[in-house]
């Protein structure tokens, strides 16, 4: 099992291009999130999704765009970067228990500078 | 109010002795409350999940939760320098987000 695979690890971007972060789990988890933490900063949810085809917004979703397709697969998508999206980018999974445990495994982080 | 709020530290303990960790939640029909630890250039790890009042002890760690006050802390007893990292308490509302705190950075004195 590779678990969260995210890509790329790092990226440097000119104000106003556009990318697309990738996300994709191997676990059949059905909860996929995307975060942003800052330097010294706490995670900040960005967008989320609870099953394919359904995808909600977080904290901080100014910006951004995702959609999820496939159960496997979570991107988001950065339209006319600006340097306050310099960030390290996580994505996360869970499978949420009857219980309610919805415990996150994340992917190894995406750096993204934006310039 | 923010939805999760910790004390961003740093809190330095010397080696040996107990780290208290503090958080406090705004949404009251919160269930589930988790403590994770990321160390400097990492992903965040869980170590300590509780869902009942009370105290739920892993080896060294012990959780703490009175739904009452809204609050959950983190104990780590006989500190380690390998504990040194922030704890991200994390707690799903009932739309299933999952929303962190800031973090708190603790450092183990030698």
């Amino acid at each position: 099992n590779a678990g969260v695979t995210q890509t790329p690890k790092f990226r440097i971007l000119k104000i106003g291009q556009s990318m697309t972060l990738q996300c994709a789990q191997d676990m059949n988890h059905n909860y996929m999130y995307w975060y942003r933490q800052d330097p010294g900063m706490g995670l900040k949810l960005i967008y989320y999704s609870v099953g394919a085809g359904i995808t909600d917004k977080g904290e901080v979703p100014n910006g951004y765009n995702v959609s999820r397709s496939t159960t496997e697969d979570f991107p988001l998508r950065l339209e006319l970067a600006a340097p306050s999206q310099t960030s390290v980018y996580f994505c996360a999974s869970s499978f949420k228990q009857f219980s309610g445990a919805n415990v996150l495994t994340f992917g190894a982080g995406s750096r993204l500078t934006v310039l | 109010q923010k939805e999760v709020e910790q004390n961003s530290g740093p809190l330095s303990v010397p080696e040996g002795a107990i780290a208290s960790l503090n958080c406090t939640y705004s949404d009251r029909g919160s269930q589930s409350f988790f403590w994770y630890r990321q160390y400097s250039g990492k992903s965040p790890e869980l170590i300590m999940s509780i869902y009942s009042n009370g105290d739920k002890e892993d080896g060294r760690f012990t959780a703490q939760l009175n739904k009452a006050s809204q609050y959950v802390s983190l104990l780590i007893r006989d500190s380690q320098p390998s504990d040194s990292a922030t704890y991200l308490c994390a707690v799903p509302n009932r739309d299933d987000k999952i929303i962190f705190g800031k973090g708190t950075r603790l450092h183990i004195l030698p």
